[in-house]
């Protein structure tokens, strides 16, 4: 079946504009997850998502950052105003349900912000 | 923040041969994962081992946990050039929420 998606898969955008990233998790998955992966910090988690709950964005670096979750489906991730160190890729996880369940992992997006 | 440490950071061995990697973490957790990632992109899930389990196998893998230790090993025996990859452990914290920390990663290469 149809794993996780991400769109686009590259972005490249000038510093103070704002980008949205998207995330298709796979259909019947109640957890969504964000990550973003850089050379400084490594593998870092953002937000994620459980069905209707609120999110918990407690990874979120900056308030310029900030996702929803369409449906309990579709996410999109916003930052505004984009930095140089917002330079990363974007990796979107979804598992049947959150906790004690593999993630499947989406392909990522890699964000350059010049 | 990173929760542990991935040792060695990098490993070079012959095709056939097995491969070792070690994740130590700071915090009690749940469970600890193991990932794999090619070309610095989308990582596929290897295998998970629950906090009241000590061993897992899965095809040419075996994960241990030392919960004492708090410390984690992958063994990939029997390598093939289509393992180079980087790896990396991942814990929960014991949040139970899923949200995972991840080690720095041992980047694997073997020559055919």
């Amino acid at each position: 079946g149809a794993g996780v998606s991400q769109s686009p898969s590259n972005k490249v955008t000038e510093k103070g504009k704002d980008v949205e990233l998207r995330c298709d998790p796979i259909s019947g998955h109640t957890a969504l997850y964000w990550y973003r992966q850089s050379l400084g910090q490594g593998l870092e988690f953002l937000i994620y998502f459980q069905g209707n709950s609120a999110p918990d964005k407690s990874g979120l670096p900056s308030d310029r950052f900030s996702a929803e979750r369409t449906g309990g489906s579709v996410s999109t991730l916003t930052i505004q105003r984009t930095q140089q160190e917002d330079s990363a890729v974007y990796l979107c996880a979804s598992s049947l349900q959150a906790g004690d369940y593999e993630q499947y992992f989406g392909p990522g997006t890699r964000l350059t912000v010049t | 923040s990173q929760q542990g440490e991935e040792d060695p950071q990098a490993l070079s061995i012959q095709e056939g041969e097995n491969a070792t990697m070690n994740c130590s973490y700071k915090t009690s957790i749940n469970n600890l994962q193991w990932y794999r990632q090619n070309s610095g992109r989308g990582l596929v899930h290897l295998i998970l081992i629950r906090s009241n389990e000590r061993e897992k196998h899965s095809g040419r893998l075996r994960v241990t946990l030392d919960t004492s230790k708090k410390s984690s090993s992958l063994l990939i025996t029997a390598s093939r050039a289509a393992d180079t990859a980087s790896y990396f452990c991942a814990t929960d914290g014991s949040s139970n929420t899923g949200k995972l920390i991840f080690g720095q990663g041992t980047t694997l290469q073997v020559k055919p």
